[in-house]
């Protein structure tokens, strides 16, 4: 089965600062996703990737998937108090009908005024 | 548009009782998910509908758990008879089949369930 590592585990950052996040596969991710979560709510999707090389950005927020497609990271420029959370990255093995999402434990984010 | 919705958001009960958690999807999403977190370990997979048919249920623990999405809208997830271990965050995530190979999933806010 598919595993993933995110790290770091934790991450206190002060406001204003750049971080990345990194999440590994253990094999070929056939999609990824980021999503986000507070305490008390749902998963928010912020980005998906599907292709090797592949590259998002959403705001402040920029998501890349490396050629070999076992690699991802997350990187929040200029960080900001409303960043802080829960990052989660997500997996899928494959396409259609093999559509559950393998998750990584997850990353706590700080932000520090 | 209402998102992903879950009832209710906590629940606490005794070993050996029997907790019913109910989903309600994005409307006209074909797909729905339910998903669990137990302390300290990474979201897992519990299965898969499409519509009312069950796609995948390859992540459901045991024969405590039975999931149910009756005319392919809402769907429950019975716990019975819920155990110790069975605590930790329930969620359920939709999504529409929209005929490509990976599609967006939207998830609610969870249920928390403390077995006491």
């Amino acid at each position: 089965s598919q595993e993933l590592e995110q790290s770091p585990q934790s991450l206190i950052v002060q406001e204003g600062k750049n971080l990345t996040i990194n999440c590994t596969s253990s094999k070929t991710l056939y999609g990824l996703y980021w999503y986000k979560q507070k305490y008390g709510e749902g998963l928010i999707f912020l980005m998906m990737l599907q292709k090797g090389g592949e590259e998002k950005s959403h705001e402040k927020i920029t998501a890349k998937l490396d050629e070999k497609k076992q690699q991802s990271s997350l990187h929040i420029t200029a960080s900001q108090p409303s960043h802080a959370g829960i990052y989660l990255c997500g997996a899928t093995a494959g396409g259609f009908g093999n559509e559950k999402l393998t998750f990584g434990t997850g990353t706590r984010l700080t932000i520090i005024p | 548009e209402a998102g992903v919705t879950q009832f209710p958001s906590h629940s606490v009960i005794e070993k050996g009782q029997t907790v019913t958690l109910r989903c309600d999807p994005i409307s006209g999403h074909d797909n729905l998910y339910w998903y669990r977190r137990v302390m300290g370990k990474e979201i897992k997979f519990l299965l898969h509908f499409v519509k009312e048919s069950k796609q995948d249920e390859s992540g459901m623990p045991n024969n405590r758990f039975l999931a149910e999405r009756t005319g392919g809208t809402y769907s429950t997830l019975k716990v019975q008879p819920a155990e110790l271990e069975d605590s930790g965050v329930y969620f359920c995530a939709s999504s529409q089949d929209l005929g490509v190979a990976v599609n967006e999933q939207f998830f609610g806010p969870g249920t928390r369930l403390t077995v006491l």
